[in-house]
């Protein structure tokens, strides 16, 4: 049961380009949702979050957009560099019940020069 | 910056034989984790661990899988009896009381059984 959906396994974007990942959620009661890169043999790192009382957050390049009635998320790079090219994960997490962050198989984003 | 530190980084073991992994979290955090990665699949949830006791576990951390906080830095992860199917990225992870379903990541420790 895939409860966070990353439905495009791969993405590829020109340099300086807007990337555009999604992420879709079945499970209702989650409320806070995280961002992670990922480059192979490393472990993912933190990018951004968001809760469920906003709908957009942005840090430099990052924004993520969160549409709750549609249960579905965005994450927004622009301008695309290079050195982006990586593994993209889409988590999500019920801060009242299992905190526990659940993850999508990812995305992988290739960002051309 | 602080960060969690797992050792070691790669490690080739038979079919059968016990493995501990180790990890280092970050120092002030108090929620420990430990996810795996098969290659080309998702990152999967095995357990959480706090105040010194499993808080959450999924069904693959079966009865051969155990984790110990040894002391006052070290966070492990047993598997007693090693399978192929174990073969698998193990990644540690920690996350702070203020904000702890954000959780950091080690940069993982490749087993493979063989």
């Amino acid at each position: 049961d895939q409860q966070v959906k990353q439905n495009s396994p791969s993405l590829s974007v020109q340099e300086g380009r807007i990337s555009i990942l999604n992420c879709d959620y079945t499970n209702s009661m989650f409320d806070y949702f995280l961002w992670y890169k990922k480059y192979p043999a490393e472990g993912p790192t933190f990018l951004i979050s968001i809760s469920s009382i906003k709908d957009k957050n942005e840090d430099g390049r990052f924004t993520v957009f969160l549409n709750k009635s549609a249960k579905h998320l965005s994450l927004h790079i622009v301008p695309s560099q290079p050195g982006d090219s990586a593994v993209y994960f889409c988590a999500a997490s019920d801060s009242g019940g299992s905190y526990i962050p659940t993850f999508g198989r990812g995305t992988s984003l290739i960002v051309h020069p | 910056e602080p960060e969690v530190t797992q050792t070691p980084s790669h490690q080739v073991t038979q079919m059968g034989q016990e493995v501990i992994l180790r990890c280092v979290p970050i120092s002030n955090h108090l929620y420990f984790y430990w996810y795996r990665q098969i290659l080309g699949q998702k990152v999967e949830f095995l357990v959480s661990f706090y105040n010194n006791e499993i808080s959450e576990k999924s069904e693959i951390f079966d009865d051969q899988f155990s984790v110990e906080r040894p002391d006052g830095s070290n966070f492990t992860l047993k598997i007693r009896s090693t399978k192929l199917e174990d073969s698998a990225m193990y990644f540690c992870a920690s996350s702070g009381t203020g904000m702890r379903n954000t959780i950091y990541f080690g940069e993982g420790s490749w087993l493979t059984v063989v």
